[in-house]
């Protein structure tokens, strides 16, 4: 089965600038999840969606970051307006069952740098 | 809230020596425990995951990992390291509230490089 995938792979953008990052989990899985690391620090949950509807945005940072998932498919992550502080790797992972008994599946993730 | 704390940040080895990595965790209710692999340019891949049951899990690539409730730990093994298992290795975990579980809670991390 095709993995999850994330693009793009690198985005290098401009402080003020606004950026969108896209995730396509695995078909048929319904839970899909948006974790952020910074460098140096841990990989942070950020949010879950279980299909379309938001089922925990409390890894949030602020209202810069805006996820949405349309349709109940793939995932859009847009950062409006970017700081620094947003430079990172943006990783995506889907779950048919939330991880009760088959675990999550992780995407490549999305290198955002913010100059 | 949870956490995870994972021993060292680096390991160094020799080909063929025996790897432990340390992994701790703070929750009280039931958990689920996994870890995660990242090879140079890879994405992060599931190397064993601990739901219930034998609290000795193998997984892939001759890794293994003990459970113990009592010392809230999830210790990553493998008996004899090679020059590939160089990566990045996380363990992290999950709660489960009310229906469903919450998203995974990450240690920072150990870089392990094998030297041949």
């Amino acid at each position: 089965e095709a993995g999850v995938t994330q693009f793009p792979s690198h985005s290098v953008i401009e402080k003020g600038q606004t950026v969108t990052l896209r995730c396509d989990p695995i078909s048929g899985h319904d839970n899909l999840y948006w974790y952020r690391r910074v460098m140096g620090k841990e990989i942070k949950f950020l949010l879950h969606f279980v299909k379309e509807s938001k089922q925990d945005e409390s890894g949030m940072p602020n209202n810069r970051f805006l996820a949405e998932r349309t349709g109940g498919t793939y995932s859009t992550l847009k950062v409006q307006p970017a700081e620094l502080e947003d430079s990172g790797v943006y990783f995506c992972a889907s779950s048919q069952d939330a991880g009760r008994n088959y675990g999550y599946t992780f995407g490549s993730g999305t290198r955002l740098t913010v100059v | 809230a949870q956490s995870v704390s994972q021993h060292n940040h680096h390991v160094i080895l020799s080909e063929a020596a025996s790897l432990e990595l340390g992994c701790n965790y703070s929750y009280g209710g039931t958990v689920n425990l996994f870890w995660y692999v990242q090879y140079p340019g890879q994405h992060l891949q599931l190397l064993l995951k601990y739901f219930s049951g034998d609290p000795l899990v193998k997984g892939i690539k001759g890794f293994e990992a003990e459970f113990i409730k009592s010392k809230f730990s999830f210790n990553l093994r493998k008996p004899s390291v090679q020059w590939s298992d160089t990566a990045e290795y996380f363990c992290a975990v999950n709660s489960y509230s009310g229906g469903g579980a919450d998203g995974l809670t990450f240690g920072k991390g150990t870089h392990l490089i094998i030297q041949p």
